[in-house]
């Protein structure tokens, strides 16, 4: 079965310092990976995947994550902060082996940007 | 290029009373198609999917059910609402053989 779990529900940083949300996964099977990103009362976009390839994946808004199998992680990661990044984040993980390609969402980590 | 659209995108409804929330993609041509619930301080739980048209997959026991009627149509319903089925509900979509899900707007639902 697979899982993911964020640490940290809430993440505060100042305005222009480093963003790091982390995502530690639980898979039996070679994992692709998500962040996504949900701006209040709105749905889900995407920010980044891993799906195999490079291991350190760039996405949009200047942010990144990497694949790190021994740790089983993918954190998020921008080097600094902008007030226009508060907003609630979301690890997923599927396995994509049975072509249906279901999710499983971390419970969220909200980040909050301090001027 | 692909669209997703969800309506209503705001709805108070009675306990007890019926639930229709219907969600349609544009662009693209035999999709896979989820419902997920997001309810509050919690994460997305992923409700039902479908791999094509009356083929739905049920991940969680509830009061909820969905139909695809049409290929490119995914609704979720209900006969009898319950207070638990507050949340924002959110659809999403794959192109075969994709890995990506991408998301509508979502509705929020409100059981009074």
């Amino acid at each position: 079965a697979q899982s993911v779990t964020q640490l940290g529900s809430h993440v505060s940083v100042s305005e222009g310092a480093l963003v790091l949300l982390r995502c530690n996964y639980s898979s039996s099977v070679p994992p692709y990976l998500f962040w996504y990103v949900q701006y209040p009362n709105q749905g889900l976009q995407l920010l980044l995947k891993y799906t195999s390839a490079a291991t350190l994946v760039k996405g949009i808004n200047g942010f990144e994550a990497e694949f790190k199998k021994s740790e089983t992680s993918f954190h998020l990661t921008k080097p600094s902060a902008h007030m226009s990044d508060a907003a609630e984040y979301f690890c997923a993980v599927s396995d994509g082996g049975s072509g249906t390609y279901k999710y499983i969402f971390g419970t969220g980590t909200r980040l909050k940007v301090l001027a | 290029s692909q669209t997703i659209h969800q309506w209503p995108a705001t709805l108070v409804q009675p306990v007890g009373s019926p639930l229709s929330l219907e969600c349609t993609v544009e662009g693209t041509s035999n999709p896979n198609l989820y419902w997920y619930r997001q309810a509050a301080g919690r994460g997305l739980q992923l409700l039902f999917y479908s791999v094509g048209i009356g083929q739905i997959s049920s991940e969680v026991p509830q009061n909820l059910s969905a139909s695809r009627p049409q290929d490119r149509q995914f609704i979720l319903s209900s006969k009898k609402l319950l207070l638990s089925d507050s949340g924002f509900y959110l659809c999403a979509w794959t192109g075969r053989g994709q890995e990506t899900q991408y998301f509508g707007p979502g509705t929020r639902l409100l059981v009074l």
